[in-house]
């Protein structure tokens, strides 16, 4: 049972502009949502991560849009670069607990010039 | 530092050979996690350790077994490789749940 739905599976983006990649959650326990990026040929690595409370969390060209409400939330990638092109993975966790984090399917991202 | 290292890097078995995947940190991270990556599918857990002598099932353990006798290591064997198992293999670490250290991962290929 896939907890974490991402989409869209690939993305074509031109030099900047917007890329949005977005997820849903169904475990309402869920407290703790990070997006890890990852280049090929490298393991994952820590983007940006949010709370649910908060609707929004920015840094630098990367923002993370929350809507508790919805059980959704997405990455925006603003003024998209060619080094941006990668697979973008969201995720969800109860970070009080020992329960390991839940990824999304991820996301190929390609920014052409 | 060194973060998490993962050996080998490559590896190529025949069905029904074993072989162990060694993750080593070097962060004092208490949780460590064994990931398979296979296109289309994202990262799926195998298996995890919430500290040292400590083992759990994750979401696809079939076929694996891991052990964590020293904090610092996290080993994952295959007892008899199948093509299924093919994949690239990659190991976690963090201080608590959420925020990952990740390895640069194994490729194994079983033929």
């Amino acid at each position: 049972q896939q907890q974490v739905k991402q989409s869209p599976q690939s993305l074509i983006v031109q030099k900047g502009g917007i890329s949005i990649i977005n997820c849903a959650y169904e475990n309402t326990a869920f407290d703790y949502f990070p997006w890890y990026q990852q280049f090929p040929g490298k393991g994952p690595a820590l983007l940006i991560a949010i709370r649910p409370d908060v609707s929004e969390k920015k840094e630098g060209r990367f923002t993370i849009s929350f809507n508790k409400s919805a059980k959704q939330f997405s990455l925006h990638i603003m003024d998209s670069q060619p080094g941006d092109s990668a697979t973008y993975f969201c995720a969800a966790s109860i970070n009080s607990g020992n329960t390991p984090l839940v990824f999304g399917k991820g996301t190929r991202l390609s920014v052409i010039a | 530092n060194a973060g998490v290292t993962q050996t080998p890097k490559f590896r190529v078995l025949k069905t029904g050979q074993s072989m162990t995947l060694l993750c080593a940190q070097d962060m004092n991270h208490e949780y460590m996690y064994w990931y398979r990556q296979d296109p289309g599918m994202g990262l799926r857990l195998i298996h995890y350790s919430v500290g040292e002598g400590t083992t759990a099932k994750g979401e696809v353990p079939d076929g694996y077994n891991v052990s964590r006798l020293k904090k610092q290591n996290f080993l994952l064997g295959l007892e008899s490789a199948a093509p299924s198992q093919t994949s690239v293999y990659f190991c976690a670490s963090t201080e608590y749940p959420g925020e990952l250290f990740f390895g640069e991962g194994s490729r194994l290929t079983v033929l």
